[in-house]
């Protein structure tokens, strides 16, 4: 099975900030990577698939990177709206998995 | 607009069964992959299976291979998941959540979830 890792697995930022999230594949995916916003309580939110695509409706703050074995979620101008946890997940292979999450809390 | 509306869960007993389901609306049922995700309390997801658009197709993660059945009726536009033997470790929130084609593996939409519990 693919081993996805992220990091760092919480962090502390402020409103305005930027934020970078990262995740690692223990092999190569190409860039068969999403990422998901989840709130407390909530179905996870679709935000980025093929590793840079944006979903449909989801804003331009936020941007994914990456291919093969490394990734990147970025977001732009940190609102109270965007404090949730983000996980990334791999479709290159069955079984899917996801990373353990990335919790961003308010500094 | 899509929706995804899961159903089924509550409390049972280990070794018990219970059976999901998935009403999907709002696009064409019988031209996506649909899959199962949980989530138990306080963890990370985890993928447990899918069934592509023609039910030709279906994979399982190990943990439930064995035990859990996907189904689906494209004529009701809903998924299922037969769940048997169930032990205390499938605790979880079920989530259904659509593929973006016959089983990419990458999913565009989610379900709010349903709780299953299993315990004595």
């Amino acid at each position: 099975d693919i081993q996805m890792t992220q990091s760092p697995s919480s962090l502390s930022a402020s409103v305005g900030d930027r934020v970078t999230i990262t995740c690692r594949a223990s092999q190569g995916i190409n860039d068969d990577l999403a990422w998901f916003q989840q709130k407390p309580g909530k179905a996870p939110k679709s935000l980025i698939y093929a590793a840079s695509s944006l979903q449909s409706g989801v804003p331009s703050k936020f941007s994914g990177s990456g291919s093969g074995t490394d990734f990147t979620l970025t977001i732009n101008s940190l609102q109270p709206e965007d404090f949730a946890t983000y996980y990334c997940q791999q479709y290159n292979r069955y079984p899917l998995t996801f990373g353990g999450g990335t919790k961003v809390e308010i500094k | 607009q899509v929706q995804l509306v899961e159903s089924g869960g509550g409390v049972v007993q280990p070794g018990r069964s219970l059976r999901l389901s998935c009403a999907a609306s709002g696009f064409t049922f019988s031209s996506y992959a649909i899959h199962w995700v949980r989530q138990a309390p306080g963890k990370g997801l985890e993928w447990v299976a899918v069934m592509s658009y023609d039910g030709t197709n279906k994979f399982y993660a190990d943990s439930v291979r064995g035990r859990f059945t996907i189904s689906r009726d494209n004529s009701k536009n809903t998924l299922y998941l037969q769940m048997n033997s169930l032990r205390a470790e499938d605790t979880a929130v079920y989530f259904c959540a659509k593929d973006t084609a016959r089983y990419s593996g990458c999913f565009d939409y989610w379900g709010q979830g349903t709780l299953v519990t299993v315990s004595s």
